[in-house]
């Protein structure tokens, strides 16, 4: 079955260290988000690749980072400088080579808690 | 830059009965997608309905319809014969024309409960 994964569902960090939550397509879709969601916020953009070797900031990208070296993968990294990780992060991807198309297919998500 | 604004933090309603969401956004794009995006407490996001700008013909899937008021910048979502499984959050959500870069802008989101 197509979609997206990511891991791991849950994930615990010691104040001071990086993590990076893993996210993988199988849809064949160029582009590639990653947004975090809060209680009462919404979901906020973190970063988005639109092809491979290419990725732009969103509107709360700093204390992440992000690569995208392959179509399938774009993980993020939450590093130390990241002032409040505590959240629940999803990812996601879209075909916007797709006339017409827009919609964004999304994965399960990963909780993040800092300890 | 675009916004989205959901002013109904939390609704419900009983099972069968029919619920509006309401949503607002600004832009001064003319062409554009909206989005309602819903979010049940598995918390993955499941895409409910889309509506095109250009489209003057409110969009429908099933029991789901739209309300769509560009004039106005209005766009609520109509859910008829509510479900328990209609139980979640809610998101409207925003996209420019799709071309490469557009990305989704969301509104805070509603909470809707369906009671039996």
């Amino acid at each position: 079955d197509g979609g997206i994964t990511q891991s791991p569902k849950y994930l615990f960090r010691k104040e001071g260290q990086n993590v990076t939550l893993s996210c993988e397509q199988n849809l064949n879709h160029d582009a590639m988000y990653w947004y975090r969601q809060d209680p009462g916020q919404g979901l906020r953009l973190i970063y988005y690749s639109q092809i491979v070797n290419d990725f732009q900031k969103g509107d709360i990208a700093e204390g992440y980072s992000v690569s995208r070296e392959k179509k399938e993968s774009f993980p993020l990294t939450v590093t130390s400088a990241q002032k409040n990780p505590t959240a629940f992060y999803l990812c996601a991807s879209s075909n916007w080579r797709e006339r017409g198309a827009g919609e964004q297919f999304f994965g399960p998500g990963t909780r993040l808690t800092v300890l | 830059a675009q916004t989205v604004t959901q002013s109904q933090p939390e609704m419900s309603v009983q099972e069968a009965e029919t619920v509006t969401l309401s949503c607002t956004y600004d832009t001064s794009e003319s062409n554009y997608y909206l989005f309602w995006y819903k979010q049940p407490p598995s918390r993955q996001m499941i895409l409910v309905i889309r509506q095109e700008a250009y489209k003057q013909q409110n969009a429908t899937e099933n029991r789901f319809s739209v309300n769509f008021q560009k004039a106005a910048k209005s766009f609520s979502l109509k859910i008829s014969d509510s479900q328990l499984g209609d139980t979640a959050m809610y998101f409207c959500a925003f996209m420019k024309q799709p071309g490469g870069s557009e990305k989704l802008v969301f509104g805070k989101g509603m909470k809707l409960t369906v009671n039996p």
